[in-house]
């Protein structure tokens, strides 16, 4: 099945910058959803784009897409300890399959 | 909003044992639950989708008498992992999709439980 691929694996950056991951994918999709993870925890839905729409923006989430390039971004602005977190992309087509995971680290 | 429940939140048994997790959704409706199986520091893989009151479709290279899908009802998926070995050892995570009048059923929403972590000894 359809699986992303996430770059960076992982990101460390100083609170307060902005952090930026990005997804590509293989396939063509309906829309595409990013969710956040704690360690060891269920996913929290932070944002979905939907095919035709190429950026998305809700709070300090800005989410852009390129379908041409099958390739999104979620960029997080003004970071927070608390952001500290995985963050997966996922394709919708029917099934929803995830992408491999950013691992991002705030360092207070 | 939308809550999915998952029960249990961890479980620990030996070798040979059947685990069962169960799958809740509470305030809305799932005619469509879906299973996932994450291994640490790794994505999260699609196991199966469970349709309320069919067989579930399970995804190449699971095997579905190893991974017992129930969807009886409209709020309840269970998922069976039937004589549990070492290597089952993972972390289970069961979505809903809810069914949103009106809604493309690939824009409705899913949600997500907070996980089952099996060990097995």
């Amino acid at each position: 099945s359809q699986q992303g691929e996430e770059d960076p694996q992982a990101l460390s950056i100083q609170e307060g910058e902005n952090a930026t991951m990005n997804c590509s994918y293989k396939t063509s999709i309906n829309n595409l959803q990013w969710y956040r993870q704690n360690s060891g925890r269920g996913l929290v839905h932070l944002i979905l784009i939907r095919s035709n729409e190429r950026e998305k923006h809700s709070g300090r989430l800005r989410v852009t897409l390129d379908t041409s390039k099958k390739s999104s971004s979620l960029l997080i602005t003004a970071s927070r300890a608390a952001d500290t977190a995985s963050y997966l992309c996922a394709m919708r087509n029917e099934k929803l399959t995830f992408g491999t995971g950013t691992r991002l680290t705030i360092i207070p | 909003g939308a809550v999915v429940s998952q029960h249990p939140s961890w479980v620990i048994c030996k070798s040979g044992t059947s685990v069962k997790i169960e799958c809740r959704s509470l305030d809305f409706q799932a005619t469509t639950m879906f299973w996932y199986r994450q291994f640490p520091k790794q994505s999260l893989m699609l196991m199966a989708t469970s349709n309320e009151g069919s067989k579930a479709t399970y995804e190449q290279g699971v095997e579905k008498d190893k991974f017992l899908i129930n969807h009886a009802s409209l709020t309840l998926s269970t998922l069976t992992v039937t004589s549990a070995h070492p290597e089952d050892s993972s972390f289970y995570i069961c979505s809903a999709r809810e069914n949103v009048p009106g809604a493309h059923w690939n824009n409705q929403p899913q949600h997500f439980g907070d996980g089952t972590r099996l060990s097995i000894l």
